[in-house]
């Protein structure tokens, strides 16, 4: 069964700190892994996406890391500010679906505190 | 990035009432529009799919006379939940997809839907 799962479930950091997030899929094969951020209240906001065969991807303070063998990416996020608290979901398309095959994970939800 | 307008960001109903969700896509057109549900501290997840000028495409178990879509534009697509009860209390979100090549896909920013 394809799934994506996401540690820790919830994370609490200072501000200025750097944290890394988790994310392990069974998703085989897939197209793409993406790392959305959600506010409370909001949609969510793509952050990176990254193909199969691409390593790392960044976006500002936020870089993704993409294993494809162990099927395990991260997020990290350096030198934090308090309005980086947010879920962050990770999220894989099969290679087989489209859009309405995606695959979410539960997400993280990060609190940077002052 | 894109831009995709949901409307309205919140709604309170009374039971038995229903209401319509708007999801716009503002500087692309979109063939195909996702809505999602997503109830507090959980996954998104997917209800249906609907394309321009066809019927809706619903996820198993997803009462289709209920949640009623329709994406009558390439730039709108509306959520109707009719007879609402409390537990179709939830956050709705839906997403925009752009045309090939590029198809990617943008998020609304969601309705906070409150049935009482």
């Amino acid at each position: 069964k394809n799934q994506v799962e996401q540690s820790p479930q919830s994370l609490i950091i200072l501000e200025g700190k750097n944290c890394t997030l988790q994310c392990n899929y069974t998703v085989s094969p897939f197209s793409n892994l993406r790392w959305y951020k959600q506010d409370t209240g909001r949609g969510p906001v793509s952050l990176t996406i990254m193909t199969f065969s691409e390593n790392t991807k960044s976006n500002g303070r936020y870089t993704a890391t993409l294993d494809a063998d162990t099927k395990q990416s991260s997020l990290h996020i350096t030198a934090s500010q308090l309005s980086d608290s947010a879920s962050y979901i990770c999220v894989v398309t099969p290679e087989e679906g489209g859009y309405n095959k995606l695959i979410f994970g539960a997400g993280t939800r990060l609190a940077v505190h002052p | 990035g894109a831009v995709v307008s949901q409307h309205p960001s919140w709604v309170i109903c009374k039971s038995g009432t229903s209401v319509k969700i708007e999801c716009r896509s503002l500087d692309f057109q979109a063939t195909t529009m996702f809505w999602y549900r997503q109830f507090p501290k959980q996954s998104l997840m997917l209800m249906a799919t609907s394309n321009e000028g066809s019927k809706a495409t619903y996820e198993q178990g997803v009462e289709k006379d209920k949640f009623l879509i329709n994406h009558a534009s390439l730039t709108l697509s509306t959520l109707t939940v009719t007879s609402a009860h409390p537990e179709d209390s939830s956050f709705y979100i839906c997403s925009a997809r752009r045309p090939l090549p590029d198809s990617e896909a943008f998020f609304g920013q969601g309705t906070r839907l409150t049935v009482v």
